[in-house]
């Protein structure tokens, strides 16, 4: 079983609307949560970071954790065709180096006009 | 500040060349990790340096090594190089215990 899984899509959405993200891991340890965007041809960028349970919000980001289900999500309100991308899921697994991120597949968003 | 820098952005290999990417932050940053990126795979951790003088295998270290320099710099070295290893190859850098990682632009490597 992977470590952390994400549906691979692609995900397309109609502008304006709301666009719904999915991960799951596997380490019922893990601590830190995060959602990267990555263009296409780009490097990952950092949108957001969770630890706590419930929800977390930036802007027209939403990123909501359920460590009892192991379950984290993001949702982007209002979505722009700027958005369209692949969103991935990090997950820390810590070791005894103090920890790394492991990162799900990816999901392409794509948002039509 | 640059945040993290690699070198070179695109480089074509024949099997069995050698070749080490490089990587640099300025960012004063203790742990650096180097990750490769295949199609429909996310990213795949190589190796990593928690703190300058470490280093620790990853989830696909086979045909790699690694140097970290000092503790600005970690370096990816591929002895003899296989199309199997044709990538784009991110490096990445973050604050021990932070977690939150910052990568840099990749390298785009290609292994005839």
């Amino acid at each position: 079983q992977k470590e952390v899984e994400q549906n691979s899509g692609p995900l397309s959405v109609p502008e304006g609307a709301i666009a719904s993200l999915n991960c799951t891991y596997s380490d019922r340890g893990s601590q830190s949560f995060f959602w990267y965007r990555q263009y296409s041809g780009k490097s990952p960028e950092l949108i957001m970071s969770i630890y706590s349970n419930g929800d977390k919000e930036d802007g027209r980001f939403t990123a909501q954790l359920n460590k009892a289900s192991q379950y984290v999500s993001l949702l982007i309100r209002d979505s722009q065709p700027s958005d369209s991308a692949t969103y991935l899921c990090a997950v820390n697994i810590r070791d005894n180096q103090g920890g790394k991120l492991i990162f799900g597949q990816g999901t392409e968003l794509s948002v039509k006009p | 500040n640059a945040g993290v820098t690699q070198t070179p952005k695109f480089q074509v290999l024949k099997t069995g060349q050698s070749m080490t990417l490089q990587c640099a932050q300025d960012m004063n940053h203790n742990s650096m990790y180097w990750y490769r990126q295949d199609p429909g795979m996310g990213l795949r951790l190589i190796y990593y340096s928690a703190s300058e003088g470490t280093t620790d295998k990853g989830e696909v270290p086979n045909g790699y090594n690694v140097s970290r320099l000092n503790k600005r710099e970690f370096s990816l070295r591929l002895e003899s190089a296989a199309p199997s290893q044709t990538s784009v190859y991110f490096c990445a850098s973050s604050e021990w215990g932070t977690d939150t990682q910052y990568f840099g632009p990749g390298t785009r490597l290609t292994v005839l």
